[in-house]
């Protein structure tokens, strides 16, 4: 398994600034993604983390927006710019381990 | 299409008895990983049971069991002995084996387990 930190864990912010989430992972892992969730509704995957490349990005997400940056095989930061109240969301982290998906503890985002 | 159902929005079971949460997945590929996580109100996504599709059994971890059903694509979650820390949101989820392990997602089972 993997055990997954986040940072930070709950934030609120002004509208058109930028926020940068970090995500730790205790062992090197190949894959690891973000995903934006509203409360009581599933996830939605937003990118794929890869390491020493670009980002893969879902339909309807692009990188000047949720630039993301995977320097390692432990850790990724995904930036939510310019942030607007739509923006306001949990957003997770996670990691592929032994073809298992961990989970970090989710940011909660608030942009007033 | 790739697509995950999960019927029951929300069930309510009194503790320590049984409760069964449905899913359905469509796919044509033969090769994936079955899940179900557990989340509740503290947000944090826990993984439950995970089950492999080229296995016949069906996964077991403690209270928590599957009745995977391949040709019906159907892979639902028993919880046997309901405790009061099993009030969660519930997710069936799969992906496909090789590269490709973004996950698909239900859109969860909201589960009250009652004293």
């Amino acid at each position: 398994s993997a055990v997954i930190s986040q940072k930070p864990s709950r934030d609120i912010c002004q509208r058109g600034t930028s926020l940068t989430i970090q995500c730790q992972v205790d062992s090197q892992v190949t894959m690891m993604f973000w995903y934006r969730q509203q409360p009581g509704q599933s996830l939605t995957l937003i990118a794929t983390a890869n390491q020493g490349s670009e980002a893969t990005y879902e339909s309807g997400f692009v990188i000047d927006k949720f630039p993301i940056s995977r320097p390692n095989l432990t850790f990724s930061t995904l930036t939510v710019s310019n942030m607007s109240p739509e923006d306001s969301s949990i957003y997770l982290c996670s990691a592929t381990s032994t073809d298992t998906q961990y989970f970090g503890p989710g940011t909660r985002l608030t942009v007033l | 299409a790739q697509t995950v159902t999960q019927s029951q929005p929300e069930m309510s079971v009194q503790e320590a008895e049984t409760v069964t949460l449905s899913c359905t997945y469509d796919t044509s590929e033969s090769n994936y990983y079955l899940f179900w996580y557990k989340q509740p109100p503290s947000r944090q996504m826990i993984l439950v049971i995970r089950q492999e599709a080229y296995k016949q059994q069906n996964a077991t971890e403690n209270r928590f069991s599957v009745n995977f059903q391949k040709a019906a694509k159907s892979f639902s979650l028993k919880i046997s002995d309901s405790q009061l820390g099993d009030t969660a949101m519930y997710f069936c989820a799969f992906h496909y084996a090789g590269n490709n392990r973004k996950l698909i997602w239900g859109l969860g089972t909201s589960l009250a387990v009652n004293p």
